[in-house]
């Protein structure tokens, strides 16, 4: 099972809206709404950003969004802040052996 | 509040066997599956498999068959997991996560994390 598909950088200014891509197949992003995004700080453990491709957990920013069209599923960051400097992950459910993929990773930098 | 607290870091020879605890509180531990996440210095994340800690049914990532096996310890809110026959390349920091159900992924509690050095 190959990892699913993101650019390994992203730049933005403060203030700006950025767009992360996540990119599979129709096995998992294409089939699925079981697609999660991850936010993680260097040292770090992950922390959840948004599961089923649009839900946000209590607590999360609601400058953090998602969605998906096709086999892409995608994150928005809104009004960019220095401290959303980190890299961030999606994962989605595979029919591929009935299981899990995660992205590439995206390194996002706040200029 | 939840936690989920690994055991220490770990060196260990090519060929060698690595067994990694993560204990829960803060919630019913057999009622949110167990998976296991690692990540190779400077890499991304892996998934590598899950237990469902109140039947003990398991699913691996098809590159893990065979090499790794996850348990779990009910009576102290534990589980276990298990790599063989390791490989330098299996360098990684192993994480374990909280996720309430399957196929949905709501992991909205990790471990702190265990570094796995494997040197000769």
């Amino acid at each position: 099972q190959s990892a699913l598909t993101q650019p390994a950088s992203i730049s933005g200014s403060p203030g700006q809206s950025i767009t992360i891509s996540c990119t599979g197949t129709s096995s998992d992003v294409g089939f699925y709404d079981f697609v999660s995004w991850y936010q993680q700080h260097p040292g770090k453990a992950p922390k959840l950003l948004i599961y089923d491709v649009r839900n946000r957990p209590s607590g999360v920013s609601n400058r953090f969004s998602g969605s998906k069209s096709g086999n892409t599923a995608s994150l928005t960051i809104s009004g960019l802040q220095a401290e959303d400097e980190a890299d961030y992950y999606c994962i989605s459910y595979t029919s591929s052996s009935t299981s899990y993929v995660f992205g590439t990773g995206t390194k996002v930098t706040v200029l | 509040q939840v936690q989920l607290v690994q055991s220490g870091a770990e060196v260990k020879k090519p060929g060698a066997s690595v067994k990694v605890s993560c204990k829960a509180s803060g919630y019913t531990f057999s009622g949110y599956y167990l998976h296991w996440v690692r990540q190779a210095p400077g890499q991304g994340l892996e998934w590598m498999g899950w237990i469902n800690p109140h039947s003990g049914g398991t699913k691996y990532a098809q590159k893990f068959q065979g090499r790794v096996t996850l348990t779990r310890d009910t009576s102290i809110s534990t589980g276990y997991m298990e790599l063989n026959s390791l490989r330098s390349d299996d360098t990684a920091i192993y994480y374990c996560a909280r996720v309430e159900t399957t196929p949905s992924w709501y992991g909205d509690h990790w471990g702190q994390g265990t570094l796995v050095t494997v040197s000769s």
